[in-house]
């Protein structure tokens, strides 16, 4: 089963571009990227997912290497309120929610 | 559309004892999954149901069961509660199975076993 190895934590200044990176080696052909990302002691929430195409939305864009093994979730323009500790989870499975999340990593926006 | 809710939000139970712990999930939603948050170890897969049927299951020992009923609201038991049980326990529900469905998780449940 794929596995995602995130850098702990990482700082951004508001207003500036957001790069989180994501490490998945070992992701197979039929696994999807995920992004969620989790505010102090609420439930995670979903950002974003891709495949192998590069995928935007109104939070954020998703950008995955041709290779595969990793990825990168871009916050265009952080802010403050884009605190948060952000996973970056591989789908197992086809019909399965078998998500494997991670350590994550803590983007600490500062003013 | 409301959101997912769990209840309670908070608990508080005694080694040995049991606990049951309740989901809703968004309506039309029929998968229902659950997680345990711990500092340690992170956000870990409990189970999953869909249309009344466990799916998948992760490695937990047999103390964590759960069930869904026909409305699609799940319950999840955990039965003989150890000091190491105390965590934040998530439920999240998506429309389907299919692989691109996304997941939407409630505010959870924080138990803390004394």
């Amino acid at each position: 089963d794929a596995k995602t190895t995130q850098p702990p934590s990482m700082d951004c200044a508001e207003g500036r571009a957001a790069n989180l990176p994501c490490n998945h080696s070992t992701i197979s052909g039929n696994e999807y990227v995920y992004w969620y990302r989790q505010i102090h002691s609420q439930g995670p929430q979903y950002i974003i997912h891709g495949l192998k195409n590069n995928e935007t939305n109104e939070m954020a864009s998703l950008i995955i290497t041709e290779d595969r093994k990793s990825s990168t979730l871009i916050l265009p323009h952080a802010t403050l309120r884009d605190t948060a500790v952000y996973y970056c989870i591989v789908r197992v499975g086809y019909n399965f929610n078998k998500f494997y999340f991670g350590s994550g990593t803590k983007l600490n926006v500062k003013p | 559309k409301a959101g997912v809710t769990q209840t309670p939000r908070y608990l508080i139970k005694t080694r040995g004892q049991q606990v049951t712990l309740s989901c809703s999930p968004i309506s039309g939603h029929r998968s229902v999954s659950w997680y345990q948050q711990t500092p340690g170890q992170g956000l870990q897969f409990l189970f999953e149901y869909f249309s009344e049927t466990q799916r998948n299951k992760g490695n937990f020992p047999g103390r964590f069961s759960g069930r869904q009923f026909s409305n699609s609201r799940s319950e999840m038991n955990v039965s003989t509660l150890e000091l190491g049980d105390s965590a934040l326990y998530l439920c999240a529900s998506r429309p389907g199975q299919g692989i691109s469905y996304e997941q939407y998780f409630g505010p959870g449940t924080r138990l803390t076993v004394t």
